[in-house]
């Protein structure tokens, strides 16, 4: 089945880390995606992962992936108060393109 | 310049009416999405184009109508809306099977 799991609510303060984890059950996924969505505003797509990688940084971005648990997480660096949305993680279907996503983590940065 | 655009952002109209969210995308590529956001901020897929034909037609109304008349656009229409249908609908495209890249989204409200 499909099926994108993710804690609902992460708070940290400014200047911390952030790690947000996802888990997911089609293990065919191709790519595994995170999205963040600011208060009235669209999707804007972070950062992608590739099913055969196990890492990929980008600027204060790392995303890990744990094929064999279906694990993700987003591990923000030095967050900031810009930073605070709602994070998505989303699995793909290659052929259809089909996004699954959680139910996205609300991450609240305080000064 | 806009990458995917939605019109309109905002839709208020009362039960029983009939309406139309228009999604047009820059990017040349050549498969749209329609998506839902509930109140409580889960999006679900809800129909998918591929060079103009169906591809994706997940469990919605026939109420709800997708059509593409070409590979840049994908319209919304709606008819006899319910209470049930106040959402934010959101289009998005991509290059299958890469990252799909989303509009600003339209606030449906049935009063």
């Amino acid at each position: 089945g499909e099926d994108v799991e993710q804690s609902l609510f992460l708070s940290v303060r400014e200047g911390d880390s952030s790690v947000i984890n996802c888990t997911y059950t089609d293990s065919s996924s191709t790519y595994l995606y995170w999205y963040k969505q600011e208060p009235g505003a669209g999707l804007q797509l972070l950062t992608y992962i590739f099913s055969n990688m196990d890492m990929k940084q980008d600027q204060r971005l790392t995303v890990l992936l744990n094929k064999k648990d279906k694990h993700l997480s987003l591990r923000i660096a030095d967050t900031q108060t810009g930073d605070s949305a709602i994070y998505f993680c989303a699995e793909s279907q290659s052929n259809t393109g089909k996004l699954i996503f959680g139910q996205g983590t609300t991450l609240q940065v305080k000064p | 310049d806009t990458a995917v655009s939605q019109t309109p952002k905002y839709l208020v109209t009362q039960m029983g009416n009939d309406k139309s969210i228009k999604c047009e995308q820059n990017l040349g590529h050549d498969t749209m999405y329609w998506y839902k956001q509930d109140s409580k901020k889960f999006l679900k897929i809800m129909f998918s184009y591929n060079n103009k034909e169906l591809i994706i037609n997940e469990t919605v109304p026939n109420r709800f109508s997708p059509k593409s008349p070409d590979k840049a656009h994908l319209n919304l229409h709606i008819n006899s809306l319910e209470l049930g249908d106040s959402a934010v609908y959101f289009c998005a495209s991509s290059q299958l099977p890469y990252e799909q890249y989303f509009g600003p989204g339209t606030r449906l409200t049935v009063t």
